[in-house]
């Protein structure tokens, strides 16, 4: 069972615009930022989001991250098929003194 | 170019012990916390352990506490993990990342390869 709680599961057709929620605690992403990572299948994970809201360079800007509250959230806008990934959010954990990942998300692109 | 390039992995025995080894390059070692993350087969991500630039502040995921332990060299730009004490939940694919400072708490900014340890049950 995963600190942080996402779907097991997304998909959406190409061109559409996908959600993915994280949902937390105060300890987690209450009082921490949210960040996600995306992995291709037989590939290492690579950081998407950063600080919330924040994407690396070369990440295109269909791409963004939200918090409120205790809970963190991944838009994909314009999906296209090379987004067909799972996805992982974490955060640092103030009561456990670590790092707190979601279970994942596949996302599927019909 | 940051590169992060694991070993040491391999098939053991539960109840013994493996140590894995990061080697670094790319980036100035001694600027960054550096952390393992595994993930079992078929399954999600789970961090394991972290240790500051500095090797002041050390953590553990509760379900390694007191059989894992992570080092450091700065010497050798590397980076280690001592794992004791072995279990079939042990059976991963462990993760050498980097974090984006030099404390523990800021995101993972680059991952490597992944080393596989397997422990039959």
């Amino acid at each position: 069972q995963s600190v942080l709680t996402q779907p097991p599961s997304a998909s959406g057709t190409p061109g559409q615009r996908v959600t993915i929620s994280c949902s937390g605690s105060s300890s987690n992403i209450g009082s921490n930022y949210g960040n996600w990572y995306q992995q291709v299948p037989g590939t290492a994970p690579k950081l998407l989001i950063y600080s919330n809201n924040q994407r690396p360079s070369g990440v295109p800007d269909r791409f963004s991250g939200s918090k409120s509250g205790t809970s963190a959230s991944l838009a994909i806008s314009g999906l296209q098929s090379e987004d067909e990934a799972d996805y992982y959010c974490a955060s640092w954990d103030d009561s456990l003194s670590g790092w707190v990942f979601g279970g994942g998300t596949k996302l599927t692109v019909l | 170019e940051v590169q992060l390039v694991e070993s040491g992995g391999g098939l053991v025995q539960p109840g013994r012990s493996l140590r894995l080894s990061c080697a670094a390059s790319g980036f100035t070692f001694d600027d960054y916390a550096m952390n393992w993350v595994r993930q079992p087969p078929g399954k999600g991500l789970e961090w394991v352990s972290g240790v500051s630039w500095n090797s002041g502040v050390i953590g553990y995921a509760d379900s390694v506490k007191g059989r894992f332990t992570i080092s450091r060299d700065s010497a050798k730009n590397s980076l280690y993990l001592q794992m004791n004490s072995l279990r079939p939940e042990d059976t991963a694919l462990y993760y050498c990342v980097r974090g984006y400072t030099y404390a523990l708490k800021h995101y993972f900014d680059y991952w490597g390869q992944g080393a596989l340890v397997t422990v039959p049950s």
